[in-house]
């Protein structure tokens, strides 16, 4: 059973550049949500996609934005990127309907901003 | 606005004690709790799911109790060892909102001394 992945593992960018990090959901899942955990933080909800259309989103600007593919696997792009960029992305799956909602998570992407 | 506060932030204990890591949240209204644990870099493990309906769950030498009217749960570690250190984060899922979104506390950096 294949859970969450998630690439690339790492990643260096410099500032104003722009990012594109990806994720598997875990096999059976259609929702996919992604977040941001800086260091010595919890992570924090960027936002959340289903059936290709983003469900909700947290706090953070438009310079992030996603898509989900018709395969449930989804993209966080970042434009713009700012130093305070530099975190864990952590890329979660559930399963929409299930009665639980237990969320599942990936190993994450380390980005770091020069 | 929900928020999640973990105590202490940082533990140290001597191998094959007994602990307990503190974790409170503002809004009763939550869905389910879920304890994860993090090893440094890497992503989030699920250790263990409580419903809001539940009062606890167990899993071998774990057991995480939930009291939602008072906004309480606790992951009580029996018989710790060096292999338990590790960063343990506490997550509430959102009632409103179709995206049952996590809101995670900043966890609490546990360390089993041999």
């Amino acid at each position: 059973d294949a859970g969450v992945t998630q690439s690339p593992t790492h990643l260096i960018k410099t500032r104003g550049q722009q990012v594109t990090l990806r994720c598997s959901p875990k096999s059976g899942h259609d929702t996919v949500s992604w977040y941001q955990q800086a260091l010595g933080q919890g992570p924090q909800f960027i936002f959340q996609y289903y059936e290709e259309e983003e469900r909700q989103r947290g706090n953070f600007p438009d310079r992030f934005s996603g898509h989900q593919f018709p395969n449930y696997s989804s993209e966080l792009n970042v434009n713009a990127l700012l130093l305070g960029d530099s975190a864990l992305y952590l890329c979660a799956s559930r399963l929409w309907a299930s009665s639980g909602y237990e969320q599942y998570f990936g190993p994450g992407t380390r980005l770091t901003v020069t | 606005k929900q928020e999640v506060t973990q105590i202490p932030a940082a533990l140290s204990v001597p191998e094959g004690e007994n602990l307990v890591l503190n974790c409170s949240f503002t809004d009763s209204a939550i869905y389910n709790l879920q304890w994860f644990r993090q090893d440094p870099g890497k992503g989030l493990t699920s250790l263990l799911l409580i419903q809001s309906s539940q009062r606890e769950q167990t899993s071998g030498r774990l057991n995480a109790s939930l009291d939602k009217s008072s906004g309480r749960s606790t992951l009580y570690i029996a018989a710790s060892q060096p292999g338990d250190s590790a960063t343990y984060l506490c997550a509430v899922m959102a009632v409103s909102g179709s995206a049952r979104q996590l809101t995670f506390g900043s966890g609490t950096q546990l360390t089993v001394l041999p």
